[in-house]
């Protein structure tokens, strides 16, 4: 069974702050993905990755930016973080292109 | 731009009844749909999908049926269960984009009452 796992459930920061939110898949995944879900928007995403060192902007890659060292980690960086990224983060990961992603538990990330 | 959209915020059915929820799509370019389904404190799970290709696929309570003409996709789950109660969410892709990469509705909470 494929698991995503997000390093931290709950992340309190303050404004300024420099975020780093983890990521992991046990799956030998060469995509993955990092989303963030907020009440009426649903999920947007904002980076994926479909090998090791690349990266492409999603929907929303304002205020973010992402590193892929190693196939199976994929972080999500906010260098100054800011209260409207308050919010519920996502990382998945799929074998192949077309296949349903699989997701982590997320990481709830507050902004004070 | 909501691409794809999912007008009911909310839903509430009785154990044992049909649940419908709906979405509706803008971009003629998707070409893959499916639904997650999320529980709180958890990620998103896999629940079905269906290509262009055909108008109706089946698994176990769960059907999803697509209507190409009108861009619009509907899931049905029948009969209802409480352990169903959860927040659905429709998306998209399109291959000649990137295949995985996903655009997502606003989800529907489902409550499924015993």
């Amino acid at each position: 069974d494929v698991k995503v796992t997000q390093s931290s459930r709950y992340l309190v920061k303050r404004t300024g702050e420099k975020v780093f939110l983890e990521c992991v898949q046990d799956m030998d995944h060469e995509n993955m993905f990092w989303y963030r879900q907020d009440p009426g928007l649903g999920l947007r995403l904002i980076y994926f990755s479909y090998d090791v060192k690349m990266k492409e902007k999603g929907d929303i890659p304002e205020g973010y930016s992402v590193s892929r060292e190693k196939k199976e980690r994929f972080s999500l960086i906010l260098e100054s973080a800011s209260t409207n990224q308050t919010s519920m983060y996502l990382c998945a990961s799929v074998v192949r292109i077309g296949s349903p992603l699989h997701f982590g538990n997320g990481t709830r990330l507050t902004v004070t | 731009d909501q691409q794809v959209k999912q007008n009911s915020p909310s839903l509430s059915v009785q154990e044992g009844r049909i649940s419908i929820l709906n979405c509706d799509y803008t971009n003629s370019m998707f070409d893959y749909f499916l639904w997650y389904k999320k529980y709180p404190a958890e990620g998103p799970t896999f629940l079905i999908s269906i290509s262009s290709i055909k108008d109706k696929n089946e698994d176990g309570r769960f059907t999803v049926f697509l209507n190409k003409s009108a861009k619009h996709l509907s899931l049905h789950i029948v009969p209802s269960q409480p352990g169903d109660s959860a927040v659905y969410f429709c998306a998209a892709s399109a291959k000649e984009t990137s295949g995985s990469r996903l655009t997502f509705g606003e989800g529907t909470q489902l409550t499924v009452n015993p």
